[in-house]
């Protein structure tokens, strides 16, 4: 496809439930970023690869989260023994640029919205 | 923790009127970007700014860049009610390459 995708777009879990969300980046970009969006509020940097390499995963907010890119393609990321207060939507952008971006623009997916019950 | 703050949080304005909304951060950066945000979509990358630039356009954007005041505004000519989204700016400090995104403002142009 043409644009980055993602899926589910819509995820519903029962809380300690395990999901994963999967991102199709645009072929050939190398940077590909993962983003926490909670309503009414602006995204927040979780995790970055550059190809298959995890370079930057501070911003995941405890160790139930995890995410690869074993390809250095598709990316998935996990979240275990889910809680309420991960319920968001989950956005992935990728880029072209091998500096991670910082010139370029990302291209962004439309996001999967996880409601934890 | 989000260094770009946008302001105003709620823009609501009649067709073909101007809208202007700001933007501030807290470090250096080394540039400033705008993004788009219709409801229940991804962002799409509207402009960049560089951090040496003052000034840039691209069709009826006009993004302007302070950085003695750590400030930017963008500004949308004669507004069309597709243009209704949130609309952010996003923030790299020097040296890093993780963009920050600031809260966001909400812009409603009626038709």
């Amino acid at each position: 496809g043409a644009g980055v995708s993602q899926s589910p777009r819509y995820k519903v879990a029962k809380r300690g439930q395990d999901v994963a969300l999967r991102c199709d980046p645009i072929s050939g970009h190398v940077s590909l970023f993962w983003y926490q969006q909670a309503l009414g509020q602006g995204p927040e940097f979780l995790t970055y690869f550059q190809n298959e390499a995890q370079l930057d995963k501070s911003g995941l907010p405890s160790d139930r989260f995890f995410a690869e890119r074993p390809e250095g393609s598709v990316s998935t990321l996990k979240i275990q023994r889910t809680q309420q207060e991960d319920s968001a939507v989950y956005l992935c952008a990728s880029s072209s640029s091998l500096l991670a971006g910082v010139n370029n623009e990302q291209f962004f997916g439309p996001g999967t919205r996880l409601t934890v019950l | 923790s989000q260094q770009g703050e946008e302001d105003p949080q709620a823009l609501s304005i009649q067709e073909g009127e101007n809208a202007t909304m700001n933007c501030s951060y807290k470090t250096s950066i080394n540039n400033l970007q705008w993004y788009r945000q219709n409801s229940g979509r991804g962002l799409v990358h509207l402009i960049l700014i560089r951090s040496n630039e003052r000034e840039k356009h691209s069709g009826r954007l006009r993004v302007t860049l302070d950085t003695s005041k750590k400030s930017s505004s963008l500004l949308i000519t004669a507004s069309r009610a597709a243009d209704t989204a949130s609309y952010f700016c996003a923030t790299r400090a020097g040296g890093s390459y993780i963009p920050t995104f600031g809260r966001g403002t909400s812009l409603i142009v009626h038709p």
